[in-house]
């Protein structure tokens, strides 16, 4: 089967500063991706999502980007501050599956004060 | 608040017992999914429900059974025959249609005595 990835497993920054989260897909037919935010000992928290009509959707403090050329979904924070420390991952619509979901591994945000 | 409720928080299983999780949800959505995270890994869905009285097998369903008698109720029985129950289990919803996104509650930890 088909499956999400994610570049990095860890990224360390600095408040303050941006952070970018990387994801692969490689089902060219999806049509709809998600990022969320998952604190230790808690569920996935919704951040943003991006229908595949888009290259680009904002939100308070984060930016997702996709390409559909390469397949490649980003997720950047804007002045990354202590309580944005999580692992992120993403998540890509199954097509012709309903609502069903492929969920990459994550990569753990560590902010340093 | 709306929401999803997973509980209990953390539960420990003995060998040849069934266990049952609970997932409770007040937001009036038809679709509500298990998934199971393992360290390392992304989430995998073990069985998914479109509408009352309806249920399907997800990718790792062997050893797990789900009940939908209600709309906002979906619990999981994690049978004896599920030899390797240890994990963080996740319950989510989403509204009918596809490609929305999916709300997550905050989990079950499940250990093995």
């Amino acid at each position: 089967g088909e499956s999400v990835g994610l570049h990095l497993p860890t990224l360390s920054v600095q408040e303050g500063d941006n952070s970018i989260i990387n994801c692969a897909y490689s089902n060219s037919a999806s049509d709809y991706f998600i990022w969320y935010k998952q604190e230790s000992g808690k569920g996935p928290q919704f951040i943003i999502d991006i229908r595949s009509n888009m290259d680009k959707r904002q939100g308070q403090r984060v930016t997702v980007l996709l390409n559909k050329t390469v397949k490649h979904l980003s997720l950047q924070i804007a002045a990354t501050q202590p309580g944005d420390s999580a692992v992120y991952f993403c998540a890509e619509n199954i097509p012709n599956t309903g609502n069903q979901f492929y969920f990459g591994t994550g990569t753990s945000l560590t902010v340093i004060p | 608040d709306g929401g999803i409720t997973q509980s209990p928080k953390y539960l420990f299983r003995k060998e040849g017992q069934n266990v049952t999780l609970s997932c409770e949800q007040n937001l009036n959505h038809d679709a509500m999914y298990w998934y199971r995270q393992d360290p390392g890994q992304g989430l995998r869905l073990i069985y998914y429900s479109q509408i009352v009285n309806d249920f399907q097998k997800g990718d790792i369903a062997e050893g797990y059974s789900v009940s939908r008698e209600k709309k906002e109720s979906f619990p999981l029985t994690v049978t004896s025959a599920q030899k390797n129950p240890t994990a963080f289990y996740l319950c989510a919803s989403s509204i009918g249609r596809a490609a929305q996104p999916q709300h997550f509650g905050d989990g079950t930890r499940l250990s093995i005595l």
